[in-house]
């Protein structure tokens, strides 16, 4: 079935560092994939979305790039902020157009 | 306007009671949602209506009862509540077609004692 496979958290970094949040996925044919951003106290924003391979998802600073030989969408940004931290989540659209979870990653930014 | 609100944002309550969480949307969107999020943030589908019929409903105890007076409403109604049940719920709500676009409420922490 289709599944999607993030990176463990925390991740902890310091401000202005490069992030890198994994995220890798199982599913037949070529699934749209989705970052969703959850800020504390806060319900999932859609952050970026690709809908086929090769496309680049942007938005904020964050960019991820649909993988197809890797099934892989991890999350990057160049230099983080402490206003980034939230929790991070990646997420595939199946053929029924419902959305499969990551289990979220936590980003911790320290000034 | 807040495009999808639910009340009330805090619950606390004990074990055995039954309580509710209402939610409602101002998107104008077909399809609603309940999902509940445990306290390591891993976020599960419970239940999705489209236009009042119900969809999707997850291997979900069935002392969890969704009610859709109309398209613009989702209400979760929680029985017997066990300690178990203590979680952030939250509503959401997309539009046909556009199920991954998910516009989220701020969530309900729900405290069982």
């Amino acid at each position: 079935g289709n599944s999607v496979t993030q990176m463990e958290g925390p991740v902890t970094l310091s401000e202005e560092a490069f992030l890198t949040i994994n995220c890798t996925y199982t599913a037949t044919g070529y699934p749209s994939l989705f970052w969703y951003v959850q800020y504390p106290g806060e319900g999932l924003q859609l952050l970026l979305k690709a809908t086929k391979a090769d496309d680049k998802g942007s938005n904020k600073g964050f960019e991820a790039t649909y993988r197809k030989e890797t099934t892989s969408f991890h999350l990057e940004k160049g230099s983080v902020q402490v206003s980034d931290s939230a929790v991070y989540f990646c997420a595939l659209r199946d053929s029924n157009y419902q959305l499969i979870w990551g289990a979220g990653t936590k980003l911790i930014i320290k000034p | 306007d807040t495009a999808v609100s639910q009340t009330p944002k805090y619950l606390v309550t004990q074990m055995g009671n039954d309580k509710s969480i209402k939610c409602e949307q101002n998107l104008g969107h077909d399809t609603m949602y309940w999902y509940k999020q445990d306290s390591k943030k891993f976020l599960k589908i419970m239940f999705s209506y489209n236009n009042k019929e119900l969809i999707i409903n997850e291997t979900v105890p069935n002392r969890f009862s969704p009610k859709s007076p109309d398209k613009a409403h989702l209400n979760l109604h929680i029985n017997s509540l066990e300690l178990g049940d203590s979680a952030v719920y939250f509503c959401a709500s997309s539009q046909v077609g556009q199920g991954e676009k998910l516009f989220f409420g701020s969530g309900t922490q729900l405290s069982v004692l």
